[in-house]
């Protein structure tokens, strides 16, 4: 069965430290790996695209891995911010239109 | 540019009721998606359409209809809500182009519907 799992489920930081979001996936045919910030009451937007051959890409203060072989995704976030406060949700697309979601991890940053 | 515009923002209803969720994009994508975020689980395709003219059933479809009335617009009908439909409902867009590179996929969601069905 495809899926995504994430963790932690939740997460709280001070303003300023930096934290690590892991996402572990069984989706086969794998074709790209997403990560998406969710503010509250708001849509997801994505963040980074992953591919097969790619192992880290960055977006500003989020930098994400990829390793193919052991099926694992982390997003870093750097000098965490209060706007970073969101759920972050990892995504495998897996055929051309079949994405399947994780549940997310929510970041609260503290001030 | 607007991107992805959903109507309403929130919705009571009553057992047996039925509705019509709008949405709408902008941006000229080709396939257009339904999915639904429920507390603790991710988000679940209702159905989605890869081209005007065309809709597939997605993972959760049961209770629902929808219709691609144009390529801007993709509308989610509820015919007899029941209370296990109370979620919320979230419309999404991709340039889909078949065989396009990655960033061709890139999905862009709507503020999202919230529903309650009592």
């Amino acid at each position: 069965k495809n899926q995504v799992e994430q963790s932690p489920q939740s997460l709280i930081i001070l303003e300023g430290k930096n934290c690590t979001l892991q996402c572990n996936y069984t989706v086969s045919p794998f074709s790209n790996l997403r990560w998406y910030k969710q503010d509250t009451g708001r849509g997801p937007v994505s963040l980074t695209i992953m591919t097969f051959s790619e192992n880290t890409k960055s977006n500003g203060r989020y930098t994400a891995t990829l390793d193919a072989d052991t099926k694992q995704s982390s997003l870093h976030i750097t000098a965490s911010q209060l706007s970073d406060s969101a759920s972050y949700i990892c995504v495998v697309r897996s055929g051309t239109y079949k994405y399947i979601f994780g549940t997310g991890t929510r970041l609260k940053v503290l001030a | 540019n607007a991107g992805v515009t959903q109507t309403p923002k929130f919705q009571v209803l009553k057992t047996g009721q039925s509705m019509t969720l709008q949405c709408a994009q902008d941006m000229n994508h080709n396939s257009m998606y339904w999915y639904r975020q429920d507390p603790g689980m991710g988000l679940r395709l209702i159905y989605y359409s890869a081209s005007e003219g065309t809709t597939d059933k997605g993972e959760v479809p049961n209770g629902y209809n929808v219709s691609r009335l144009n390529k801007r617009e993709f509308s989610l009908r509820l015919e007899s809500a029941a209370p296990s439909q109370t979620s919320v409902y979230f419309c999404a867009s991709t340039l889909g182009l078949a065989g396009g590179s990655p960033s061709t996929d890139t999905q862009y969601f709507g503020p999202g519907t919230r529903l309650t069905v009592l």
